[in-house]
């Protein structure tokens, strides 16, 4: 079993939608969780970071933990076509890191 | 903030070249850089961990001898590929970890294509 398990996609939505993105993991010494967005031919972009359950806001970006049900999302709202790309959730424990394969999102005009 | 700088983001040459690749933090002190490969529609893979000042640690499967990797500064880590050949075609990218504890998260650099003819 993959320490970090997410759905590569590909995900498309029309202009507008909300999007979900998730990973699930089975570590429970996680203890910090991060979401990175990558456009193509460029490195990952930090976009969220958090390491407690709960939710936080950046915008239109919700990250949403829960470490009970070892599961964490990523929301878009309003999304635009600028969202575009791949998202890899991340997760830390014990200086180490854990990359999700990253799911791929395209949002239509 | 957490500007990561790599260089080149393009190389291409002939087969038997070896080939650096810098990778800066611009804005903040990097006590951990790390150095992954990534093929096309597929996720990071971790080539190894640099700590400032000492050796890199190297993922099982990634010849040290190959890939040298120098983490001479707080700012600067370099990776080279020596006598590099086709199959070391690939997307690279490093990643910088400020220093301040384990919680903090990984900056990554724009990635360097390296295509060997």
């Amino acid at each position: 079993q993959k320490e970090v398990e997410q759905d590569p996609g590909p995900l498309s939505v029309p202009e507008g939608a909300i999007v979900s993105l998730n990973c699930t993991y089975s570590n429970s010494a996680f203890q910090y969780f991060m979401w990175y967005r990558q456009y193509s031919r460029k490195g990952p972009e930090l976009l969220m970071y958090t390491y407690s359950s709960g939710n936080k806001e950046d915008g239109r970006f919700t990250a949403q933990v829960d470490k009970s049900s070892k599961y964490i999302s990523l929301f878009i709202r309003d999304s635009q076509p600028s969202d575009s790309a791949t998202y890899l959730c991340a997760m830390s424990a014990n200086n180490q890191f854990y990359f999700g394969t990253g799911t791929s999102l395209t949002v239509i005009p | 903030g957490a500007v990561v700088s790599q260089h080149p983001s393009r190389v291409i040459c002939k087969s038997g070249t070896s080939v650096k690749i810098e990778c800066r933090s611009l804005d903040f002190q990097a006590t951990t850089m790390f150095w992954y490969r990534q093929f096309p529609k597929q996720s990071l893979m971790l080539m190894a961990t640099s700590n400032e000042g000492s050796k890199a640690t190297y993922e099982q499967g990634v010849e040290k001898d190959k890939f040298l990797i120098n983490h001479a500064s707080l700012t600067l880590s370099t990776l080279t590929v020596t006598s590099a050949h086709p199959e070391d075609s690939s997307f690279y990218i490093c990643s910088a970890r400020a220093s301040g504890g384990p919680y903090q998260p990984q900056h990554f650099g724009d990635g360097t294509r390296l295509s060997i003819l």
